[in-house]
Order: structure tokens, then C-alpha cells, then sequence
């Protein structure tokens, strides 16, 4: 079983689309996360959500919208695609963060990315 | 500002070499947490290890081991006798703050152990 599962693993489309990339993790975690690799693996974080509730949002066009149905599921849609879109998004989850809560909660887990190209 | 700086981008060494990959960071916080992440050639990142700002004791883990100084800023990773298989992107990161979500990742280092 794998512990976080992204998909689709390649997504390959137009510029000026709108296209959703699902991400799902089985661990029981309280937090889940989209991160952006660009294509000189700079890897940035985009959106956190905690327990359903956006917790990080950062310096992202609004193009970009996240949605959590459930502590489980973190799904990114992304409108009017741009080349400048083209990357490796990431999802992942981790339990908790803080000095309290012990090095094994707070380790992230990574889905297998999602390579997204716009042409 | 908060910054994680991998200044080697890319080190390539031969099968059973030592290897330091250096991590140097940027907070003015007292409370922050670092990290070093594996992604290998499939893509998915992987924890390595955790370490919080007040325990700045040395961690071996096999053939890994990391030296954290607070005076230089400085958290670097060493392989020891290095492998085929360690051959990947490592990323140093860093968390600031005891409730903070937000991880900040250096820009990576590559490595590639030729056999």
C-alpha cells in the first residue's frame, strides 16, 4: 500500500487548460502539503492543510486552488494553465510538527510526484 | 530572512569515497528545526534526519553521519565508504519556529557515485 499516492504521475497538456492533480494518503495524518520542484529541482511549498484547514498559503497565483474534502485528501486544480507551470508537484503528509511532538510525527512523507508539462 | 544554501551543486566521487554535503542556514530564531531529505533517481523525497536547535550533538546512523554547528550555521552530511546507491538529489531544510508547518529547502545537492 502506498502511503501517499498522487496522480496522475505525468499530466501533458495546452496552455490555457485546467487540469487537477489528486492526492490521497492512508497514514491518518493531520497534515498535508503541495510542493512545487522546478525544473532545476528547487523544491518550494505551496499550500499546507491541517486537520481541512489551510494552514500555508504562500506567494502563488490565484490560478492555483487547493481542496481538502477530508483530512485524507488534498487535491490541487489549477486554472488557465502557463508554461511557466511546468514542474514536478508534490504531495505529501506528516503527522504533527514541534519540539513536543517527536521526530516520527513531524517526518514528511512524499508522494511520487506529479510531472506536469504545458505546452 | 530564514535560508537554507547548498553551495554544491553537483559532487560526483567513486564507489567507497567519503563525501560531505554542506548545508548552511539563515535564521535569527532561537527555536528552529533542520533536516536532510534523499530524493533518488525515482523521484519520491525521503527523511533522513531531524535535528532541533538545542541539541547540537552529532548523529551517526551507519554510514551516515551529520555535524550540526551552531557557530558556523552549518548542519553537513557525510557518507562514509559511499555507495552506487546513494547516488540521488540531497536537500537540507529548515523549519523555524516550535509551531511552524512551513519547510524551507536549500536548493539540493546532487550525487553521483560512480562504481
Amino acid at each position: 500500500d502506498t502511503a501517499v499516492s498522487q496522480t496522475p504521475k505525468y499530466l501533458v497538456t495546452q496552455m490555457g487548460n485546467d487540469k487537477s492533480i489528486k492526492c490521497e494518503q492512508n497514514l491518518g495524518h493531520d497534515t498535508m502539503y503541495w510542493y512545487k520542484q522546478d525544473s532545476k529541482k528547487f523544491l518550494k511549498i505551496m499550500f499546507s492543510y491541517n486537520n481541512k484547514e489551510l494552514i500555508i498559503n504562500e506567494t502563488v497565483p490565484n490560478r492555483f486552488s487547493p481542496k481538502s474534502p477530508d483530512k485524507a485528501h488534498l487535491n490541487l486544480h489549477i486554472n488557465s494553465l502557463e508554461l511557466g507551470d511546468s514542474a514536478v508537484y508534490f504531495c505529501a503528509s506528516s503527522q504533527s510538527v514541534g519540539v513536543t511532538s517527536g521526530v516520527n510525527n513531524e517526518k514528511l512523507f512524499f508522494g511520487s510526484g506529479t510531472q506536469l508539462s504545458v505546452l | 530572512a530564514q535560508k537554507v544554501t547548498q553551495a554544491q551543486t553537483e559532487i560526483s566521487v567513486v564507489e567507497k569515497e567519503d563525501v560531505t554535503l554542506d548545508c548552511v542556514y539563515e535564521t535569527r530564531d532561537t527555536t528552529y528545526y533542520l533536516f536532510w531529505y534523499k530524493q533518488p533517481p525515482s523521484g519520491e523525497l525521503v527523511f533522513l534526519i531531524r535535528r532541533n536547535s538545542f541539541d547540537e550533538q552529532n548523529e551517526i546512523s551507519g554510514r551516515y553521519s551529520w555535524n550540526f554547528q551552531k557557530s558556523t550555521s552549518s548542519f553537513n552530511f557525510t557518507i562514509t565508504a559511499s555507495q552506487v546507491v546513494d547516488s540521488a538529489v540531497y536537500f537540507c531544510a529548515l523549519r523555524v519556529g516550535d509551531s511552524s508547518y512551513k519547510l524551507i529547502f536549500g536548493s539540493g545537492t546532487r550525487l553521483l557515485v560512480r562504481p
